[in-house]
């Protein structure tokens, strides 16, 4: 199986800039894609295949992928960034998540 | 664009076995740029991907699940279905649809459905 460890919660001050990390073995070679849950809804992809943002999504998300570690960058932090966010991939023909981070917008 | 829609029980007992079905709208089972998955997200945690299908058969399951999980597909109604058999209080969650979005092999979920939840309760 393959793991993917993000952290459980991130705190950033409204309009500043939140990192989300998922970390994984040469997740770099990996096709990585991002989810954000607010609460109550269902999961809404905001990044796929690393850094490329599907139509409506904000220009502050963005994505990188390298080495060990991805990360999700939502720059111009709003109160509706608020929610859940998970990382996923196709692992040997199943999909795959990390364990979630909540960003919390001071 | 896209709709899905999970229909099925909300309550089931222990040992029972669990079957939902997701309706597409706005577009084809037949479209092969999607397997069609599906998630569950028990309260309070994350999301764990159940399984895939594509419209011509083949499905890909979690291999937790495996045993007990079968995934059809109906392409006359444009529906898909998840069967769970032997049902327990671990498998209470909030079970979603989505397409599973496979073209260039990158095989993310970029349509959901609304969620269904599912108590597993004596």
């Amino acid at each position: 199986s393959y793991e993917m460890t993000q952290p459980l919660s991130v705190s950033v001050a409204l309009g500043e800039t939140a990192r989300l990390t998922c970390g994984a073995d040469n997740i770099g070679i990996r096709n990585l894609h991002w989810y954000q849950q607010r609460p109550g809804q269902a999961p809404v992809l905001v990044m796929y295949r690393d850094d490329n943002r599907p139509s409506g999504i904000p220009e502050r998300f963005s994505g990188s992928n390298s080495g060990n570690t991805a990360t999700l960058t939502i720059s111009r932090v709003q109160a509706g960034d608020e929610g859940d966010y998970y990382c996923q991939v196709w692992y040997n023909y199943t999909g795959v998540f990390g364990g979630g981070t909540k960003l919390t917008v001071l | 664009q896209l709709q899905l829609q999970e229909s099925g029980p909300g309550l089931l007992r222990p040992s029972e076995t669990l079957s939902l079905t997701c309706t597409v709208s706005g577009g084809s089972l037949n479209d092969p740029t999607y397997y069609w998955g599906w998630l569950r997200q028990p309260p309070g945690k994350g999301l764990e991907w159940i399984g895939s299908i594509d419209y011509s058969g083949p499905t890909f399951y979690n291999p937790s699940l495996k045993s007990r999980l079968t995934i059809s597909v109906d392409t006359s109604r444009n529906r898909f279905s998840l069967t769970l058999t032997s049902v327990t209080a671990a498998d209470t969650a909030v079970y979603y649809c989505a397409s599973n979005h496979r073209a260039t092999r990158l095989y993310y979920f970029d349509y959901w459905g609304q969620g269904t939840l599912v108590t597993v309760s004596s």
